[in-house]
């Protein structure tokens, strides 16, 4: 079974709108964190934005804010005012801490989004 | 800082060559990783080193082999490979820290696109 689940292949957004990108995951761990990297065509995957499971409120990081519903086990990334140079890969990723031991993180990764930022 | 390095950007080889592929980090980080990442496709885990030894191999065939010299050096050595193993390879590192466990957040190079001919 699919462990992080991105159902939109692609997506398009105008300049300075907002765009969400759906992320849900599926762990019977208590402790997991939950990720988002950037990728663009150059391909250096970039940290955007991290939220542990325990976290009480919603991370933010500049433009970017991630929505995380435990319940629904969902932790969908919100872009504010796109930018010509949001056009990327995005990709969402889970680390179990389970997996581990706590020693080194083990990320699964999602299909990823690829989103387009238009004039 | 959070830079990962990685040389070279781009490598083409020959199916009997040996080659290495070379990642650095400087920020005291004791975990770093391999992955091989195909086109339109989510990076794969191939090994992991925890405190300078192999703690996860993925399963990969013998034709990579992993090192890790010291904690802020990691390569993978290349030799008879195929063209299927044609991709881009990024290396990440990690603080692997246990009371932080679940924040060990990952810091990937730029990657090196390696074609196989």
């Amino acid at each position: 079974a699919q462990k992080i689940t991105q159902t939109q292949p692609g997506m398009f957004v105008q300049e300075k709108e907002a765009v969400t990108l759906d992320c849900t995951y599926d762990t019977s761990d208590p402790s997991y964190g939950l990720f988002w990297y950037k990728q663009p065509s150059s391909g250096e995957m970039i940290f955007l934005i991290y939220q542990g499971s325990y976290d009480q409120q919603n991370a933010t990081e500049g433009r970017y804010s991630l929505n995380f519903q435990k319940a629904r086990k969902s932790a969908n990334l919100v872009i504010s005012a796109s930018q010509l140079g949001d056009s990327a890969m995005y990709f969402c990723a889970m680390r179990e801490v389970g997996s581990t031991g706590g020693t080194a993180s083990k990320l699964t990764f999602g299909t990823g989004t690829r989103l387009q930022v238009t004039l | 800082d959070t830079e990962v390095t990685q040389t070279p950007k781009h490598l083409v080889m020959g199916m009997t060559n040996k080659k290495s592929l070379k990642c650095e980090q400087h920020m005291g980080h004791r975990a770093m990783y391999w992955y091989k990442q195909k086109a339109k496709k989510p990076p794969e885990l191939m090994f992991v080193y925890s405190y300078e030894k192999l703690s996860i191999n993925e399963s990969v065939p013998s034709r990579f082999s992993p090192e890790c010299p010291n904690s802020s050096l990691l390569n993978l050595h290349l030799h008879a490979l195929q063209p299927e193993d044609s991709a881009l390879y990024l290396c990440a590192s990690s603080p692997s820290r246990k009371r932080e466990a679940s924040t060990d957040t990952q810091y990937f190079g730029p990657g090196t696109r390696l074609t196989v001919l």
